[in-house]
């Protein structure tokens, strides 16, 4: 079974620009998640999707937005993009469900450079 | 809300020495707790999860975890290390049930001397 694919890897963007990420999960996975990791913060949680609906949100500005297509692929948009916004995006699939808990399978990132 | 720490930065080990990473959390119910290892340039992989039953998990790789209530620990553990497990470790509480939004720790770094 193929695992999480992010596209692209890498990125590099300058400040006020926007960019668009794209994460596939596991065939099967209705959840996927979003995390930013940065030196300084660590892994921080964005949101979470399921059924197409976002369930979770972490504590990030509306410049983070993100969305789920009917085939479980999902994708995060950041706008206007400022210098703290470099940093490895992951992305996440699991089979949770509502109510429920599981391991997360995560992919490889996007590395995102904002100059 | 729950938090997990993970109090060393950066481990240092020979190569066939043991391994012991900790990890503290703070939850008010029984946690979900998990160890994930992130390789240079890769995303994480689970190594082990706990959600119930015998404190004592096994994972992959040949590491282990133990689940001690009384401490709010569940610390990772190897025998004997190898150079491949070089990498950032992180721990991960979730809650039981209901909306799960995972916390993780700051990581630890491995470094594994020859």
């Amino acid at each position: 079974k193929a695992g999480v694919t992010q596209t692209p890897r890498y990125l590099i963007k300058t400040r006020g620009q926007q960019v668009t990420l794209s994460c596939s999960p596991i065939s099967g996975h209705r959840s996927v998640s979003w995390y930013q990791q940065t030196p300084g913060q660590g892994l921080q949680f964005l949101f979470e999707y399921f059924s197409e609906t976002q369930r979770n949100k972490g504590n990030f500005p509306g410049r983070f937005s993100g969305r789920q297509f009917s085939n479980s692929r999902s994708e995060m948009n950041v706008s206007t993009l400022e210098l703290g916004d470099s940093a490895l995006y992951l992305c996440a699939s699991s089979t949770r469900t509502s109510g429920s808990t599981d391991e997360q399978f995560f992919g490889p990132g996007t590395r995102l450079t904002v100059l | 809300a729950q938090s997990v720490t993970q109090p060393d930065i950066h481990i240092t080990v020979s190569e066939g020495a043991s391994l012991e990473l900790r990890c503290n959390y703070s939850y008010g119910a029984t946690p979900y707790l998990f160890w994930y290892v992130q390789s240079p340039g890769q995303g994480l992989q689970l190594l082990l999860k706990y959600f119930s039953g015998d404190t004592l998990v096994q994972g992959i790789k040949g590491f282990e975890a133990e689940f001690k209530r009384s401490q709010s620990s569940f610390n990772l553990r190897k025998p004997s290390v190898h150079w491949s497990d070089a990498a950032e470790y992180f721990c991960a509480v979730g809650p039981s049930g209901g909306s799960y939004i995972p916390t993780f720790g700051r990581g630890t770094s491995l470094i594994v001397h020859p």
